[in-house]
């Protein structure tokens, strides 16, 4: 089966650096895509990252290693809105289509 | 610019009552089109997606149908629903850009009583 391995919960303080961590078992792969969710509301696109190495977007990055079956989330200059559930999701194909599988999530507290 | 939709945003329902939840996608056309449940504190479960018009491909056998009667239009039904149905469901839809970006509806929450 499909399944993506992520922690549950990460603590940081504000203005750090986390990363949250992914690893990955599929038949099938395409890409690492990452996702926020804060309380009560829909996920929200971050990254996705079709070929090995970082992609950089603002205070995110996203690193994925094909090889290792591995990829990261990084967060710079935490700020207290950042705190939120944050999911990868690997894209795999499907029928005339690609499909997202989620990782269960990392809830992220930022805390002062 | 795109935009999708899905009510109602919040329900309460007993056991063995039917079920339907309608997802509408704006300004773009042929999308393709998922169905997705996510338990309280839990991850999202892909439950259908769709490619086209009256194309369904269905991940979990569960209690639980889609249909997509229009290009843009896509409904999760259920003729009986069970207690383990509660949950907050997902329309999303795939964008161009990245095959890995899906845009989320606000979501609708269901608890079944």
């Amino acid at each position: 089966g499909q399944s993506l391995e992520q922690p549950s919960e990460v603590t940081a303080v504000e203005g750090a650096i986390v990363q949250i961590n992914c690893t990955y078992q599929t038949s099938g792969f395409y890409g690492l895509s990452w996702y926020q969710q804060h309380d009560g509301g829909a996920p929200t696109f971050l990254s996705y990252n079709a070929l090995d190495g970082l992609e950089e977007t603002g205070r995110f990055s996203s690193f994925l290693s094909r090889s290792d079956s591995y990829g990261y989330l990084l967060l710079q200059e935490l700020q207290m809105k950042d705190s939120a559930s944050y999911f990868c999701a690997a894209a795999l194909p499907g029928a005339g289509s690609y499909q997202l599988t989620f990782g269960k999530g990392t809830k992220l507290s930022v805390i002062p | 610019s795109q935009t999708i939709h899905q009510w109602p945003a919040t329900l309460v329902q007993p056991v063995g009552s039917p079920l339907s939840l309608e997802c509408t996608v704006e300004g773009t056309s042929n999308p393709n089109l998922y169905w997705y449940r996510q338990a309280a504190g839990r991850g999202l479960q892909l439950l259908f997606y769709s490619v086209g018009i009256g194309q369904i491909s269905s991940e979990v056998p569960q209690n639980l149908s889609a249909s997509r009667p229009q290009d843009r239009q896509f409904i999760l039904s259920s003729k009986k629903l069970l207690l383990s149905d509660s949950g907050f469901y997902l329309c999303a839809w795939r964008g161009t850009k990245n095959t890995g970006e899906l845009f989320f509806g606000e979501g609708s929450r269901l608890t079944v009583l």
